[in-house]
């Protein structure tokens, strides 16, 4: 099973600011398989990026998503207020299954 | 709009069953998989199985494997999720999610389960 490790587990950072968020696969993931979502406090997480670097519907420019093979970035060009909340790194395995990484929480500093 | 709309929050006891919904619409239910995702408090998301609402294929995350039952009645366009003898490490909020091609775009509002002596 591969293990995917975000980096760092927390972020403070100011809006305005520029977020860098990390995730490393234990194994080479394929970047098709690669998504990033966001989760604010009380929501369900939300779809911000598939096949590592395609915006899903809705989602601002300045969230852009990069990487291949184990190390994958996802990258906050100018913090807006309401981009502070949780993101999450998926890949998709095999069989259906899917594993996340444990969450990188971007704060207010 | 794609929808899919979870049951309400449940505060059950150890060793009680328990079974939440996940209705579907929008879209053709029975041919995309919806997927269970849990989320215990202050944690992380862990993918707990999928179901193919069109002929009821169903897998299990090897964690999951024998501790819950995913099922789905397409005639309503509904999935569920269940538990036979609820444990207090049940606790966590439970959401459903559809899958497209690979893709896990469209989630529940999440079910909130409580379990407590």
């Amino acid at each position: 099973e591969i293990v995917l490790t975000q980096s760092p587990g927390t972020l403070s950072l100011s809006p305005g600011e520029r977020a860098t968020l990390s995730c490393r696969a234990s194994q080479s993931v394929s970047s098709s398989y690669l998504a990033w979502y966001q989760q604010k406090p009380g929501q369900a997480p939300r779809l911000l990026i598939y096949g590592a670097s395609s915006r899903a519907t809705g989602i601002p420019d300045r969230f852009s998503g990069s990487g291949s093979g184990t190390d994958f970035t996802l990258t906050i060009s100018r913090l807006e207020p309401e981009d502070f909340a949780v993101y999450y790194c998926q890949q998709y395995g095999s069989s259906l299954m899917y594993t996340f990484g444990q969450g990188t929480k971007l704060e207010i500093k | 709009e794609v929808q899919l709309v979870q049951s309400g929050a449940e505060v059950k006891k150890p060793g009680e069953s328990l079974k939440i919904s996940c209705k579907g619409s929008g879209y053709s239910f029975t041919s995309y998989w919806i997927g269970w995702v849990r989320q215990m408090p202050g944690k992380g998301l862990e993918w707990m199985g999928i179901i193919y609402p069109g002929d009821s294929d169903t897998r299990y995350s090897p964690s999951f494997q024998g501790q819950v039952t995913i099922s789905a009645d397409k005639s309503i366009s509904t999935a569920y999720l269940q538990w036979s003898s609820l444990k207090a490490s049940d606790t966590a909020m439970y959401y459903c999610a559809r899958r497209d091609q690979w893709l896990v775009d469209y989630w529940g509002q999440g079910t909130l389960v409580t379990v407590s002596s």
